[in-house]
């Protein structure tokens, strides 16, 4: 199967400050990834589409000037969680579907903790 | 709109007994099926799929999960429990556009 590749896989960070995570496919490009966000003991909720060369498709209720979405390969996308409070903090995934195949493949997921 | 529902955010077995995981899924047209696993502070893993064809689909770690269209279900099922299996399980659908329609979630606990 394809590999994606997600860094950090865990962060503690001061409150005010921003983070970046990054989404890496290995072994395929990835026109499209999704970011995802996961509470304790929740499911996924979509955050983003990311696309590459193209600005990001937010779900509603999600600040785009809060979590910047780059996607400026076909093998990286990264999420920046700019000025992050301690409600910020959450497990983040990243998704990349193989173009053509049927599956999306997922990331390690990133635990943030802002303090 | 479309949705995934998971019967039962935890299901408690003991080690050896069938394990019996429910998913059902909203949508006139039927979607590609998922079944992922996660273990604590990980991502997930894709333990089986549906898309066409045979609708008995054989995964990883002895997991099966049967479509059927009639019922809108997608249920996860293992003969027998290992202790390796507690896990958190999520069903998805999705459908032409890549994305995933995701169900709540069943923690399986498997006792001793």
């Amino acid at each position: 199967g394809a590999v994606v590749s997600q860094h950090p896989s865990r962060v503690i960070c001061k409150s005010g400050t921003s983070v970046k995570i990054e989404c890496r496919s290995l072994d395929f490009q990835a026109t499209t990834m999704f970011w995802y966000r996961q509470f304790p003991k929740q499911s996924l909720m979509l955050m983003a589409t990311s696309n590459e060369g193209s600005k990001a498709t937010y779900e509603q209720g999600v600040e785009k000037d809060k979590f910047l979405i780059n996607h400026a390969s076909l093998t990286l996308s990264t999420l920046t969680v700019t000025s992050a409070h301690p409600e910020d903090s959450s497990f983040y995934i990243c998704s990349a579907p193989k173009t053509g195949g049927t599956e999306a493949f997922f990331g390690q997921g990133t635990r943030l903790t802002v303090v | 709109a479309q949705s995934v529902t998971q019967l039962g955010s935890h299901v408690s077995v003991s080690e050896g007994a069938l394990v019996l995981l429910r998913c059902n899924y909203s949508s006139s047209v039927p979607p590609y099926l998922f079944w992922y696993v996660q273990y604590p502070n990980q991502g997930l893993q894709l333990l089986l799929k549906y898309t066409t064809g045979a609708t008995l689909v054989k995964g990883i770690n002895g997991f099966e999960a049967e479509f059927k269209k009639s019922e809108t279900s997608f249920h996860l099922t293992k003969p027998s429990a290992h202790m390796s299996d507690a896990a958190e399980y999520f069903c998805a659908a999705r459908h032409s556009n890549y994305q995933l329609i995701w169900g709540a979630g069943t923690k399986l606990i498997i006792k001793p």
